[in-house]
């Protein structure tokens, strides 16, 4: 089944304790993103990569690192979590855009609390 | 960047009545305009969407119009139903971008 997996689907910890949220799938897509949702202000991108060992960062990057040393995995890496980081993440993935389709994948969520 | 507005951010109507969610974006190259639903503690998922070559698409209970001038699209769901209830958001995908840019969502509420 052609499906994106986060892990964990809910964490909850404490401020400054370095975590990642895991990002896999399985759909041999060229591009991967994470989203967080907040009340509000709809899905907002933190980052994104276009293929293994290129990223950038999108509109709120502040506070996060990414890395993409497979195709399939796209990890959202928080080294000190802080209060304002308390939201519901979302990965994504798609296509390349020539030749395919445009739609976007996301996977389950990923709601996390920093206390 | 692209920018999308979305409106209203919340939609109440009655069972069986239509609804319509309108988004603006501001890059006049953006030439993918997708919808997604999302369902209370769910994933967003595509439910229809529409290429800057075609004025109007629809789906069963759901049209999508696009008015390219005015940089404008339109999420119409006619004989609404309860399961209809969800966050929608819209999205555009400019060519010198990389993934969705999306409006702020629109909860929708259908009152049985």
């Amino acid at each position: 089944e052609a499906q994106v997996t986060q892990n964990p689907r809910y964490l909850i910890t404490v401020t400054g304790k370095k975590l990642t949220v895991t990002c896999s799938q399985n759909m041999n897509h060229e591009y991967m993103s994470w989203y967080r949702q907040d009340p509000g202000l709809g899905l907002r991108q933190i980052y994104y990569s276009m293929n293994v060992e290129v990223t950038d960062k999108g509109d709120v990057p502040e506070g996060y690192k990414v890395s993409r040393k497979e195709k399939r995995n796209f990890p959202l890496i928080l080294e000190s979590p802080s209060p304002n980081q308390t939201s519901l993440y979302f990965c994504a993935s798609r296509y390349r855009r020539t030749g395919y389709s445009y739609e976007q994948y996301f996977g389950p969520g990923t709601r996390l609390t920093v206390t | 960047g692209e920018n999308v507005e979305q409106h209203p951010s919340t939609l109440s109507v009655q069972e069986g009545d239509s609804a319509v969610i309108k988004c603006t974006y501001s890059d006049s190259a953006s030439n993918y305009f997708p919808w997604y639903k999302q369902e209370l503690g769910k994933r967003p998922q595509l439910i229809i969407d529409i290429r800057s070559n075609v004025g109007e698409k629809k789906d069963q209970r759901i049209a999508v119009t696009l008015n390219k001038t005015a940089k404008h699209f339109s999420l119409h769901i006619t004989e609404t139903q309860p399961e209809d209830s969800a966050v929608y958001f819209c999205a555009a995908f400019p060519p010198a971008g990389n993934m969705l840019t999306f409006g702020g969502g629109t909860r929708l509420m259908v009152k049985p």
